[in-house]
C-alpha cells in the first residue's frame, strides 16, 4: 500500500510568510507526528497526535507553529512569519495504534523549506 | 527528561566488514522501547532494529544486531557483512512504555561503506 506522503518536497519561502506543509500518513494509522531536522542535526520533535486525544505540542518552538489533523487523516504544519531559523526538513511519520503495537514509526519522504 | 546520545558523528567501514554504532540514553524509567532507524542518502528513514527493555535478550534483524546493556543505558548497533547499500545516517531513539509516546532522537551518526 501507499506509504506516508508529503507535499510540497520543496518550498523556498521569504521571509516573513506563512507556509502549510501537509502529511497524508498511511490509512489507518492513529498517530502522526511531526519533526524537524536541521542540517547535521537529529531529529526535533515537534508534536504528535493520536486518534481523538489533545495532541502532545510540547515540541512546538515558538506560537508561529500550529499544526492541525483533520479527521483523523491528513494534517497540516502551518507556520507563520516564517525566520531563516525555520529552514530545515520537516519529516512527518505515522504509527499504528500505539496501544500495545510495535511502535514502529513510517516516516515520510519530508518537506525541504528554505526561508530567504 | 530522556537524552540520547551518539557519540560518533561519522564512522566508515570497509564492504563486508563489521562495524558498531554507540548509543547511550539516560532515564530512569524502568520500561521503555529503543530503536535504531536508518535515514540513506534519499531521505526517507526507515526502522532498522527495536528493543524492548524488558527482554533480556538483545534483538537481531539479519546482518543487524543489538548490544542492549540496561544497566549502563547503553544501545549499539551491530552491523556485520557491511554492503555498500548500508551507507546511511543512524539514528538511535528512545520511547518511554506508558504516557507520552514521544520518541527522543540522538543526532545521528554518518556511516560510509568504502568498497
Amino acid at each position: 500500500g501507499a506509504g506516508v506522503s508529503q507535499s510540497p518536497s520543496n518550498k523556498v519561502t521569504e521571509k516573513g510568510k506563512d507556509v502549510e506543509l501537509r502529511c497524508d500518513p498511511i490509512s489507518g494509522h492513529t498517530a502522526l507526528y511531526w519533526y524537524r531536522q536541521s542540517l547535521g542535526q537529529g531529529l526535533e520533535f515537534l508534536i504528535y497526535f493520536q486518534g481523538n486525544s489533545a495532541p502532545d505540542k510540547s515540541g512546538l518552538p515558538s506560537d508561529r507553529f500550529s499544526a492541525e489533523r483533520t479527521g483523523g487523516s491528513v494534517s497540516t504544519l502551518t507556520i507563520q512569519r516564517t525566520q531563516q531559523e525555520d529552514s530545515a526538513v520537516y519529516l512527518c511519520a505515522s504509527s499504528p495504534s500505539l496501544a500495545g503495537g510495535s511502535y514502529e514509526q513510517y516516516f515520510g519522504p519530508g518537506t525541504r523549506l528554505t526561508v530567504t | 527528561a530522556q537524552t540520547v546520545t551518539q557519540s560518533q558523528p561519522e564512522m566508515s567501514v570497509q564492504e563486508a566488514e563489521t562495524v558498531t554504532l554507540s548509543c547511550t540514553y539516560d532515564t530512569s524509567e524502568n520500561n521503555y522501547y529503543l530503536f535504531w532507524y536508518k535515514q540513506p542518502p534519499s531521505r526517507q528513514m526507515i526502522l532498522v532494529i527495536r528493543q524492548e527493555a524488558y527482554k533480556q535478550q538483545n534483538a537481531t534483524e539479519n546482518r543487524f544486531s543489538v548490544n542492549f546493556q540496561k544497566a549502563a543505558k547503553s544501545f549499539s548497533l551491530k552491523i556485520s557483512d557491511s554492503q555498500l547499500g548500508d551507507t546511511a545516517m543512524y539514528f538511535c531513539a528512545f520511547m518511554k512504555h506508558r504516557g507520552t509516546y514521544k520518541y527522543i532522537f540522538g543526532t545521528g551518526t554518518r556511516l560510509k561503506v568504502l568498497a
